[in-house]
This record gives structure tokens, C-alpha cells and sequence, in this order.
């Protein structure tokens, strides 16, 4: 199957600091790119979906100045947390598929460990 | 709006004993289901999924799933565990109002295999 990587795999990182996680597919081309977050124990939940070259779309009550999604190539998108507080500290997973529209398989990244101190 | 329930917080099994992992779904359109498996701290992968034609979808490591419409359920069944399916197991959903373009999961079903 189709390969997504993340990094960095963990971050720790002071309260106040932006951090940015990085989401590529690796032998296929992604038109749309997704970043969930997944809190203890929990499950996974949608923040936005990203499509290439244009502005992310975002989930109701995700906050779009504070979650930057940037997905400037078919192949990387990228998720900054700007500000970052504790409560941000999360598992935040990527998940990339190469069609737009109609169903196409969602290939997830190995996430990303943020806490935030 | 699309939903995913997943009763089973916790599944606590023998080796080689079979399981049932129980999820339910709420849509008023056609939907496709899907169940992923999540290793701690790893990405999810895809355990089966089903789109259309046949209920009863078969998926990689001996487990399958039958998909019913009248109780609008999508059990996941595997007649014989091993210690190495020890995982959190997800239920997802995706329906025509989305476009089947996202994905709505379920909280989790923690299987514990013990010997």
C-alpha cells in the first residue's frame, strides 16, 4: 500500500513556541491531505482537509489562526501549531489519498507526539 | 450527520478464543464502513472495508466483517486471536453526504488477548 510519513514522530516543546509537523506521501501524489487529533484513549478526531494549492477546510471548532494547514505540493502538507499551550498536547495523525471526490483510501501516517510543557 | 458507536470500551479475550468487536452506525444515506487497527503510538491501518456488493468482507490477519443493514451494524469478527492482535480497533464510517470523502470513527475498542 501507498506510504505516508510523519515528522517529527514526538515533539516536547516550551509553552508559548510554535511547532510544525510535517505530513508527505511518499510514492504517490495526495490531491487531499486530512489532520486529525487523537487525545488519550480516545479516537481520532477530523480537524481539516487540506486540498493542494488551496485553503484548508476546517471542522467546526478547530481554530484556523491557531491549527495553520499548508499544503503547498501534492506530496507534503504541513500542520503548525502557532502558540502552543498543554492543552495542545495531543497525537496529531495525517492521513493522505490521491483522488478528490468518490472514495479513494485514506493512507495514515504514523503520527505525532506533541506535549507541550 | 454521520456516527460511529462503538460499545465495547474493552474486550478482554484468551488466545485463540474467537471475538466479536461490535459497531454501530447511524446514517440516513448509503454509507461504506471500514475498521482499522491502532498499534500504541502508530498510525491506524486498514483492517477490511466494505463498499458495496457481498456483506460478509473478509480483511487481512484471519478477521472479517458483516455488514447489516437493518440493524446498521458492522461487526468485526476473528474465530481465532492471537497475542499479537492486541490493539485498539477503530469503526469508521463514510457516507454520500460527505461525498464518501471523510471519515467519522468510533471511540475505540481495546482488545486484550492474554494467553
Amino acid at each position: 500500500g501507498a506510504v505516508v510519513s510523519q515528522h517529527p514522530s514526538w515533539v516536547i516543546c516550551k509553552s508559548g513556541t510554535s511547532v510544525k509537523i510535517e505530513c508527505r506521501s511518499l510514492d504517490f501524489q495526495a490531491t487531499t491531505m486530512f489532520w486529525y487529533r487523537q487525545f488519550p484513549k480516545q479516537s481520532l478526531m477530523l480537524m481539516a482537509t487540506s486540498n493542494e494549492g488551496s485553503k484548508a477546510t476546517y471542522e467546526q471548532g478547530v481554530e484556523k489562526d491557531k491549527f495553520l494547514i499548508n499544503h503547498a505540493s501534492l506530496t507534503l502538507s504541513t500542520l503548525t501549531v502557532t502558540s502552543a499551550h498543554p492543552e495542545d498536547s495531543s497525537f496529531y495523525i495525517c492521513s493522505a489519498r490521491d483522488k478528490q471526490g468518490g472514495y479513494n483510501e485514506q493512507f495514515f501516517g504514523p503520527g505525532t507526539r506533541l506535549t507541550v510543557l | 450527520a454521520q456516527s460511529v458507536t462503538q460499545l465495547d470500551s474493552q474486550v478482554p479475550v484468551f488466545e485463540e478464543a474467537p471475538v466479536e468487536l461490535r459497531c454501530n452506525y447511524s446514517s440516513s444515506v448509503s454509507v461504506y464502513l471500514f475498521w482499522y487497527v491502532q498499534y500504541p503510538n502508530q498510525g491506524l491501518q486498514l483492517l477490511l472495508k466494505y463498499l458495496s456488493g457481498s456483506t460478509l468482507v473478509k480483511g487481512i490477519n484471519g478477521f472479517e466483517a458483516e455488514f447489516n443493514k437493518s440493524q446498521t451494524s458492522f461487526h468485526l469478527r476473528k474465530p481465532s486471536v492471537h497475542i499479537s492482535d492486541t490493539a485498539e480497533y477503530f469503526c469508521a464510517v463514510s457516507d454520500r453526504s460527505s461525498g464518501y470523502s471523510t471519515l467519522t470513527f468510533g471511540k475505540g475498542t481495546m482488545l486484550l488477548v492474554s494467553p
